[in-house]
């Protein structure tokens, strides 16, 4: 079983330019959940989707981000106008279920460059 | 709002030796779920071990042990035997799962040394 893929790995966009993540859960796993790690820092929550529902978004920035995770294909988080303050690693993870003591198994992230 | 609290930003250890990271946390709530990853040069995120707070008995996987104490709402790491292998950072991390939520909640990491 494949583990949870995220592409691309490094992204570089200008200021202004729209950055596109994605992310496939591994097979069997409807939880989806986006963390950014800044550097220095531990990672912070940005949202929880399943299969065309976003569950919590509590830690999406109000403008310029955004979340899906379609019936068909891999998770996207979407990053309009991107400012410099937005480079960091992000990294998805997933689950089959949730509830109890699950663990939510990570991707190796995708690191953000801003220039 | 629950908060994660790794007071040393970083430790070395010997190789074969024993290291303790520690870890508290704060939060109103009586069960929750406890958790540490570790995360190596490579930056995947990798579960160590993890621990329910309804459960009294430390967790335990292999060379790596947790020392759970609620009362105190600490969740320290103890690595035992170190191996070059275990040179990565380290994250404490919290789920609570009143309301539905499924957000870890991470410390700010430690950066673990590996001595040969």
């Amino acid at each position: 079983n494949a583990g949870v893929m995220q592409n691309p790995r490094h992204l570089v966009r200008r200021r202004g330019q729209e950055a596109r993540l994605r992310c496939s859960p591994m097979k069997g796993h409807s939880h989806v959940y986006w963390y950014r790690q800044l550097p220095e820092e531990g990672l912070k929550f940005m949202v929880y989707l399943q299969k065309e529902n976003i569950i919590d978004e509590s830690g999406m920035p109000k403008e310029r981000f955004s979340a899906e995770f379609p019936k068909e294909g891999p998770s996207i988080l979407r990053i309009q106008q991107v400012v410099r303050g937005d480079s960091a690693a992000y990294f998805c993870a997933s689950s089959p279920t949730t509830g109890g003591l699950y663990e939510q198994y990570f991707g190796p992230g995708t690191r953000l460059t801003v220039t | 709002a629950q908060t994660v609290t790794q007071s040393q930003p970083e430790m070395s250890v010997q190789e074969a030796e024993t290291v303790t990271l520690s870890c508290t946390y704060d939060t109103s709530e009586s069960d929750y779920y406890l958790f540490w990853y570790k995360q190596p040069p490579s930056r995947q995120m990798i579960l160590v071990i993890r621990q329910e707070a309804y459960k009294q008995q430390n967790a335990t996987e292999n060379r790596f042990s947790v020392n759970f104490q609620k009362a105190a709402k600490s969740f320290s790491l103890k690595i035992s035997d170190s191996q070059l292998g275990d040179a990565a950072m380290y994250f404490c991390a919290y789920r609570d799962p009143q309301g539905g939520s499924e957000k870890l909640v991470f410390g700010k990491g430690m950066k673990l040394t590996v001595n040969p």
